[in-house]
């Protein structure tokens, strides 16, 4: 168990630009989170998956986002046309749950963090 | 829409004294609930967890928090705090999705517990 990595950890950007972003989650986990973080707030959800199949999205997720899991390992978030409101900290976790179930235990990844210029 | 309130941004205690980190949800339906903290420079990872049984749940390292449906809170406390809870600690709610299929997790903004010697 290495544990949930994010790459990278920082990116700096200019406005307009696309990035992507990579989360490997812990191996035997079949769902996998993504979250918004920013300076004093709690983590907000952003989309879902359960193995590929992304199961819900953030109404607030703008149609600039986009995530996939194509395998059900490791997944990417993709965010076009970047603002500067979209600097933030972006955290992955994953988990190991059964269909239906919300009282999984979710393990972090370390973030990357985004700075729009 | 489903929200998880931390009303305090900051608690300063004095080393051995007691702490009561403050936690309300907004709904009254089945939920499950928890405790994440961040400790300086390192990612979030679970304190502890509420998903049915005894309302009174515990940590490993002295915490513990109680589930109070009727007042919908979640309030964790220790009786006696060390230099090394000095963290931020985050209240989360999964409540059920819009799709009905899935538990979504809500975080609250979190409550800075700075321990003094």
């Amino acid at each position: 168990d290495t544990g949930v990595s994010q790459d990278p950890r920082h990116k700096i950007t200019k406005r307009g630009q696309n990035v992507t972003f990579r989360c490997d989650p812990i191996s035997e986990h079949n769902r996998l989170y993504w979250y918004r973080q920013t300076l004093g707030q709690g983590p907000e959800f952003l989309t879902y998956f359960q193995n590929e199949a992304q199961l819900e999205k953030s109404r607030l997720l703008s149609d600039r986002f986009s995530a996939e899991r194509p395998k059900g390992s490791f997944s990417t978030l993709e965010i076009q046309r970047t603002e500067q409101g979209d600097s933030a900290m972006y955290l992955c976790a994953s988990s190991l749950g059964g269909t239906g179930s919300g009282g999984d235990t979710q393990y972090f990844g370390p973030g990357t963090r985004l700075t729009v210029l | 829409a489903q929200s998880v309130t931390q009303l305090d941004s900051q608690v300063p205690v004095f080393e051995e004294a007691p702490v009561e980190l403050r936690c309300n949800y907004s709904s009254s339906v089945s939920v499950y609930l928890f405790w994440y903290v961040q400790y300086p420079n390192q990612g979030l990872q679970l304190l502890l967890k509420y998903l049915s049984g005894s309302t009174l749940v515990e940590s490993i390292n002295g915490f513990e928090a109680e589930f109070n449906k009727s007042q919908t809170s979640f309030h964790l406390r220790k009786p006696s705090v060390h230099i090394s809870d000095t963290a931020e600690y985050f209240c989360a709610v999964s409540f059920l999705g819009r799709s009905g299929g899935s538990y979504i997790p809500t975080f609250g903004r979190g409550t800075s517990l700075i321990v003094h010697p």
